[in-house]
């Protein structure tokens, strides 16, 4: 596609609910990251892919937070047992190819809400 | 680690030129990133810098002094959709070559 997308836009869940969010990155970059951004805050990483193995997974806040790439394109983020503290916008971001020359693009954001 | 710090909200007059800055402390620095961020849409890419100097690219100017740790971004001409939220990330020599990202300075710009 043309850019970055993400579905759902909106997410409303339950205390202690599963919740799966979707990126589909811009066709051909090999880098997808994630992150989520807090009201009056900057995007905070979260996980990063290079091809379908996370590359760098060291801003996952704890275990509850998962994410997966199969097949080096779209990626699922994965929540477990969601607390009201996991309410934040998650964007998703490609790069072409990563690295210490990549920019990242990024996607509209899940408006995540647990109540 | 890093450090990134940006002023909270500006305002500026429609037509007018404002800077905003950015000051980051950082152990190895690898590039400067601003970005736009309009209220509930994405960041969106406007400038990168690596080397000291300004970049221009029409309304918009970034700078870069990595020996004071200071980067601005200039806005000339400013239009009422200028009005959003400017990202300033810092990229390091170690990890993985995630930028970190400031706050964001909440720019609004009035008639």
């Amino acid at each position: 596609g043309a850019g970055v997308s993400q579905t759902p836009s909106n997410k409303v869940t339950e205390k202690g609910k599963y919740v799966e969010l979707r990126c589909d990155p811009i066709s051909g970059h090999t880098a997808l990251y994630w992150y989520r951004q807090s009201l009056g805050q900057g995007p905070e990483f979260l996980i990063y892919f290079q091809g379908t193995g996370a590359a760098d997974d060291s801003g996952l806040p704890n275990d509850r937070f998962f994410a997966v790439r199969p097949e080096g394109s779209v990626s699922t983020l994965k929540i477990q047992r969601t607390e009201r503290g996991d309410s934040a916008v998650y964007l998703c971001a490609s790069g072409i190819a990563g690295g210490r020359t990549d920019t990242q693009y990024f996607g509209p954001g899940t408006r995540l809400t647990v109540l | 680690g890093q450090n990134i710090d940006q002023p909270t909200e500006m305002t500026a007059t429609e037509g007018a030129i404002v800077q905003i800055n950015c000051t980051y402390q950082t152990s190895g620095f690898n590039g400067l990133f601003w970005y736009q961020q309009h209220a509930g849409e994405a960041p969106t890419f406007l400038s990168y810098n690596v080397l000291d100097g300004l970049e221009e690219k029409g309304r918009f100017s970034s700078f870069l002094s990595r020996s004071k740790g200071y980067s601005y971004l200039l806005l000339k001409e400013l239009q009422m959709k200028d009005s959003a939220s400017y990202l300033c990330a810092v990229r390091e020599t170690e990890g993985s070559y995630i930028p970190t990202f400031g706050r964001g300075t909440s720019l609004i710009v009035h008639p």
